[in-house]
């Protein structure tokens, strides 16, 4: 059974950092593509960032390209998302979700509350 | 600002069927495949439909997708109360390298 679990979301001020990660199991985690997706509160789903399988593509959203940065460790399968200079807009769950004929498998997420 | 436009809501009594739009781009819709996600309240996204109308695993058949140049729709049949939930169109954008979600649509049984 696939499962995806995120951990290191928070409290956090603006201007903070935070690193997320995404434990993987149930499938060969280095034969396939990674995302992050996020969901403000009560607001739609937003693509955040893309990792090829080898780690050699990567791909992000206008809204946090310069300030966060996706890896990937596929001797422990893992994902992350550091994201530095955190603003009240990236307040949102955080969800990673294994990329194969679209998003196919989600985690529960994980909630980044940027505060002061 | 996104660019795949849904509408806000639909509705329909149970039975009933329910479509959905999603209008894009010819650097979205136009050019590559449309996927289907379903969020139940309260729940993490799930996928409905890949490709231009393949579905998951134990997704009924019920779901029905399709694709016209830059818009595509996802169709409802007898429509269910465990169908209300927020619905969401995505596809890849080649011009900006980015993957773009659709406005959502919330679907209420009536």
């Amino acid at each position: 059974e696939v499962q995806l679990v995120e951990s290191g979301g928070g409290l956090i001020q603006p201007g903070g950092s935070l690193r997320l990660s995404c434990a993987a199991s149930g499938f060969i985690f280095n034969n396939y593509e990674m995302s992050w997706v996020r969901q403000a509160p009560g607001k739609g789903l937003e693509w955040v960032s893309y990792i090829s399988s080898s780690g050699s593509a990567i791909y992000y959203a206008d809204s946090v390209k310069g300030r966060f940065a996706i890896s990937r460790d596929n001797a422990r399968n893992s994902l992350y998302l550091q994201m530095n200079s955190l603003r009240a807009e990236d307040t949102a769950i955080y969800y990673c979700a294994k990329d194969s004929s679209g998003l196919e498998h989600w985690g529960q997420g994980t909630l980044v509350t940027v505060s002061s | 600002q996104s660019l795949l436009t849904q509408p806000p809501s639909a509705s329909g009594t149970p039975g009933q069927g329910v479509t959905i739009s999603c209008s894009g781009s010819s650097s979205n819709i136009g050019s590559n495949i449309v996927n289907w996600y379903q969020q139940l309240p309260g729940t993490a996204p799930k996928l409905l439909m890949y490709g231009y109308h393949q579905r998951p695993s134990g997704v009924p058949d019920r779901f029905s997708g399709s694709k016209s140049g830059t818009s595509a729709s996802l169709a409802i049949s007898g429509l269910q109360s465990e169908d209300e939930a927020d619905y969401y169109c995505a596809a890849w954008d080649e011009s900006l390298n980015v993957y773009v979600f659709g406005t959502g649509t919330k679907v209420t049984v009536l």
